[in-house]
């Protein structure tokens, strides 16, 4: 079983509606947990972090973290052309994070 | 305020060259970390430090090595460039404290270096 694992191919959301990403890991001890998003020839920049279970919300953006289940999502509301990259899960244990490979998202005007 | 600076943004090398990407950050970060980035993938760990004088291997480390003898400078060296070394190589800091919250990693712009 891989560390992280985001599953899902891209996605395309019409303008204005909700984007849902996952992410599961496998390291039970985790304790922190982050999304990046990276544009297409650009480095990945932080959007939301997300330690404790349950919501975090900023703007447009929603983290929700069940450690019980060892998952993680992302919620992006009112997606916007702007939001179309890929979006990186990345799980904090033992000094270093593991990445999972990324889900593109793509916005339909 | 630059954060972390990467050099140089773009190289070409031939099989069997040896170069240095540079990496410097100047957030007092305590951690660093050297990730490349293969088309379509997620980011792979070569190396990582805690801090000054220590380093450690990732997922990936063969065919380079780092050194970490300041805070704020974490070069990354290649002896023997092969075509499979061709990637997008990333430099991320970050601020751990002991029994604090891991603080989020914040990347450099990137080098894209090609091995021909």
């Amino acid at each position: 079983q891989k560390e992280v694992e985001q599953n899902s191919g891209p996605l395309s959301v019409p303008e204005g509606a909700i984007a849902s990403l996952n992410c599961t890991y496998s390291d039970r001890g985790s304790q922190s947990f982050f999304w990046y998003r990276q544009y297409s020839g650009k480095s990945p920049e932080l959007i939301m972090s997300i330690y404790s279970n349950g919501d975090k919300e900023d703007g447009r953006f929603t983290a929700q973290l069940n450690k019980a289940s060892q998952y993680v999502s992302l919620l992006i509301r009112d997606s916007q052309p702007s939001d179309s990259a890929t979006y990186l899960c990345a799980v904090k244990g033992n000094n270093r994070l593991a990445f999972g490979k990324g889900n593109q998202v793509v916005v339909i005007p | 305020n630059a954060g972390v600076t990467q050099t140089p943004k773009f190289r070409i090398l031939k099989i069997g060259q040896s170069m240095t990407l540079q990496c410097t950050q100047d957030m007092n970060h305590n951690y660093m970390y050297w990730y490349r980035q293969d088309p379509g993938m997620g980011l792979k760990l070569i190396y990582y430090s805690v801090g000054a004088g220590i380093t450690d291997k990732g997922e990936v480390p063969n065919g380079y090595n780092v050194s970490r003898s300041t805070t704020e400078d974490f070069p990354l060296r290649l002896e023997l460039a092969a075509p499979s070394q061709t990637s997008v190589y990333f430099c991320a800091s970050s601020y751990s404290s002991q029994g604090g919250s891991n603080q989020p990693q914040h990347f450099g712009d990137g080098t894209r270096l090609s091995i021909l």
